[in-house]
């Protein structure tokens, strides 16, 4: 079984501070961990992914990531937010090794506030 | 086209009503997902092809939803005699398939059942 855990349904941030939106996972075997962002009607683009090498993964638009076993986490973070960050992002896990269906958070809206 | 395209990009339909919606993938992806996305949610699995074959349908909520890919490219899914909770985003992902692949998302459908 697994599952993904986004605290947060919405965070505001002013325009020019640190960007943090947190993802907790629990998985059975080891996890492929992804940050998806959505514009509004627009499909979901991939930020960045956690594939089992490096445990700091950087990704476009300045985001990085963390993987941290120990604390089960995967958190999304960007030193200095955007305009333009303003969307929905969401947090993905699968399982690694073969066919591993993914299961998605339910998602944090971050507001940037001008 | 370079990416996942999806048709209609809005339906509207009453109760009862038999809908299709259609997914074109990535030329070359082998791998096709099919996910509903409910207001305030995130994407919710439904269905995985793998070629032109079904190889988790396990998202799939009931009878009424079917999907197919007869010829490994394009894929539709259908929902008979619609309900009101049928009311979602439909999207469609395609992948190339590899260890940690990537999904390639579609902008969505949009269906409201009235």
């Amino acid at each position: 079984a697994q599952s993904v855990t986004q605290l947060g349904s919405h965070v505001s941030v002013s325009e020019g501070a640190l960007v943090l939106l947190r993802c907790n996972y629990s998985s059975s075997v080891p996890p492929y961990l992804f940050w998806y962002v959505q514009y509004p009607n627009q499909g979901l683009q991939l930020l960045l992914k956690y594939t089992s090498a490096a445990t700091l993964v950087k990704g476009i638009n300045g985001f990085e990531a963390e993987f941290k076993k120990s604390e089960t986490s995967f958190h999304l973070t960007k030193p200095s937010a955007h305009m333009s960050d303003a969307a929905e992002y969401f947090c993905a896990l699968r399982g690694s090794g073969g066919y591993q269906k993914v299961t998605f958070g339910t998602g944090t809206k971050l507001q940037v506030i001008p | 086209g370079a990416g996942v395209s999806q048709t209609p990009s809005n339906k509207v339909t009453e109760k009862g009503k038999y809908v299709e919606l259609r997914c074109d993938p990535i030329s070359g992806h082998t791998a096709l997902y099919w996910y509903r996305q409910s207001l305030g949610q995130g994407p919710e699995f439904l269905i995985y092809f793998q070629g032109t074959g079904a190889a988790d349908d396990s998202g799939l909520p009931n009878d009424r939803f079917f999907a197919v890919r007869p010829e490994g490219s394009v894929s539709t899914l259908k929902i008979q005699r619609t309900e009101r909770g049928d009311s979602a985003v439909y999207l469609c992902a395609s992948s190339s398939l590899g260890q940690g692949d990537e999904q390639y998302f579609g902008p969505g459908t949009r269906l409201t059942v009235t």
